[in-house]
């Protein structure tokens, strides 16, 4: 059974540009959840997903990002118009159903240059 | 609100025993503790659902007061695999989401 997968797991953008990081859950897993991480820092929730629903994206800013997670197909997290403070780690995690485990992804690290 | 960890940092030697507390200023649902090695993603050691249970995995094993809204992690005679940054993640009710406490960092020398 393969692991929380994330593509790329490096990412380069310039100022302005597009960032999409993908997830794929576990087999079997509904919900998604993604985290990000300053160097030498904690976890921050972002935005907590089942199919086709956001349930809670409390953590996301209000502007320039955005998530979904279709029906077919990785979770896609979205960041418009990238600036230098967006440069972090982003994880994803999934679980079967809440409360629950939950299992990390190795990670995207975005750098913006 | 963040849930505070203490200490920020340990350092052990091989074998010496550590404490790692999590202590929230919310009600809580349910502790979740998860070790981090630098550059990897974290790792889940253990959950911790309300009712003051504790639980062990191997040589480490954890306790969660209810009631106090804290909840510690025990490392005992420490290998040098356990050093990383441990995190909790505590959940408020049981909306699924995990807020993740400041981390502490351990370090284990030979």
């Amino acid at each position: 059974n393969a692991g929380v997968m994330q593509n790329p797991r490096h990412l380069v953008r310039r100022r302005g540009q597009e960032a999409r990081l993908r997830c794929s859950p576990m087999k079997g897993h509904s919900h998604v959840y993604w985290y990000r991480q300053l160097p030498e820092e904690g976890l921050k929730f972002m935005v907590y997903l089942q199919k086709e629903n956001i349930i809670d994206e409390s953590g996301m800013p209000k502007e320039r990002f955005s998530a979904e997670f279709p029906k077919e197909g990785p979770s896609i997290l979205r960041i418009q118009q990238v600036v230098r403070g967006d440069s972090a780690a982003y994880f994803c995690a999934s679980s079967p159903k809440g409360p629950g485990t939950q299992y990390f992804g190795p990670g995207t690290r975005l750098l913006v240059l | 609100q963040q849930p505070v960890q203490s200490p920020q940092a340990v350092i052990l030697r091989e074998g010496e025993d550590a404490v790692i507390n999590c202590s929230s200023s919310k009600a809580l649902y349910s502790v979740h503790w998860y070790r981090q090695k630098h550059g990897e993603a974290p790792v889940f050691l253990m959950i911790l659902l309300k009712g003051g249970e504790q639980k062990g995995h191997e040589k480490i094993s954890a306790s969660f007061n209810e009631k106090k809204q804290q909840s510690s992690l025990y490392l005992t005679a420490s290998q040098l695999s356990y050093s990383g940054t441990y995190f909790c993640g505590t959940e408020e009710g049981s909306t699924d989401k995990l807020i993740f406490g400041t981390g502490t960092r351990l370090q284990v020398f030979p």
